[in-house]
C-alpha cells in the first residue's frame, strides 16, 4: 500500500540545471498536485490535474513544467533551476474530483539550487 | 493575496490542556475545509475536515468549529498530548476544486 511516493528525496541543483521531480501514485486518484512549501508561507501550489491529459497552473508556477500522460504519473520539471526554487516540494493526490475528499500527500523532495 | 490566514506562527501548551488553533479565510465560496498535521520529514497527513453546511464536527480528540459568518475555523484538541506537537495546516477548497492552503502554525506541548 505505498499511496504517494516522491523521488528523489533530496537533490542539489546548480543553477541553470534542470532537472524531474517524479510523484508516482498507486490509488487510482484522478486529481494530482504539486506544492512547495517554504517558511512562513505554507503549501503553495505549484501545478494540478485533474485527470490523464489535462494539467493547470496554481498559485505560483513559474519555472515549472508537468505533464500527466498517465493516472498514475504526475513529473514536475524545473526547465532552468534558481536559487529562488531552493524548496521543499510535494505531492498530493485525492479522488473524485467532484466530492470534498482529503488529499494525500507524498513524504516530499528537499531541493537546494546552489 | 492569502485566501487562507493563520495568523499565529507558533503555540506553546501544557499536556492534558486544550490546544485551539484558528484559521480565517477571506473566499465565501469555500465549500469545505481541512486540517493538516505535518511531521518534520514527512508530509502532511489529514486529520480532519467539515463542511460548510455544518458548524462542528469532533473526531475523538479533535474538534473542528466552523463559524461562516466570520470566515473563521479552529480546532481544538482536548487534551493535548506531547505526540501532538507538529505543524497544523488549514486547508480551504471549493468542491470538486483545488485546496488552498494556510501558512501553518506550529503546536508545542510540553510535558
Amino acid at each position: 500500500n505505498a499511496g504517494v511516493t516522491q523521488t528523489p528525496k533530496f537533490q542539489v541543483l546548480k543553477t541553470g540545471q534542470s532537472m524531474t521531480l517524479q510523484c508516482a501514485q498507486d490509488m487510482n486518484h484522478e486529481y494530482m498536485s504539486w506544492y512547495r512549501q517554504d517558511p512562513g508561507m505554507g503549501l503553495r501550489l505549484i501545478h494540478y490535474s485533474v485527470g490523464a491529459g489535462i494539467t493547470d497552473q496554481g498559485e505560483v508556477p513559474n519555472g515549472y513544467n508537468v505533464s500527466r500522460s498517465t493516472t498514475e504519473d504526475f513529473p514536475l520539471r524545473l526547465l532552468s533551476a534558481a536559487p529562488s526554487q531552493t524548496s521543499v516540494y510535494f505531492c498530493a493526490s485525492r479522488t473524485p474530483t467532484g466530492l470534498a475528499t482529503e488529499a494525500f500527500f507524498g513524504q516530499g523532495t528537499r531541493l537546494t539550487v546552489v | 493575496d492569502q485566501q487562507v490566514k493563520q495568523n499565529s506562527p507558533s503555540l506553546s501548551v501544557q499536556e492534558g490542556r486544550i490546544s485551539i488553533l484558528n484559521c480565517d479565510y477571506t473566499n465565501s465560496m469555500f465549500d469545505y475545509f481541512l486540517w493538516y498535521k505535518k511531521y518534520p520529514a514527512e508530509g502532511p497527513t489529514f486529520l480532519i475536515s467539515i463542511s460548510s453546511i455544518k458548524d462542528k464536527n469532533e473526531d475523538g480528540r479533535f474538534t473542528v468549529f466552523l463559524n461562516k459568518s466570520a470566515k473563521h475555523l479552529s480546532l481544538h484538541i482536548v487534551p493535548s498530548q506531547p505526540g501532538d506537537s507538529a505543524v497544523y495546516f488549514c486547508a480551504a477548497g471549493e468542491y470538486g476544486n483545488k485546496l488552498v492552503f494556510g501558512a501553518g502554525t506550529i503546536l508545542r506541548v510540553k510535558s
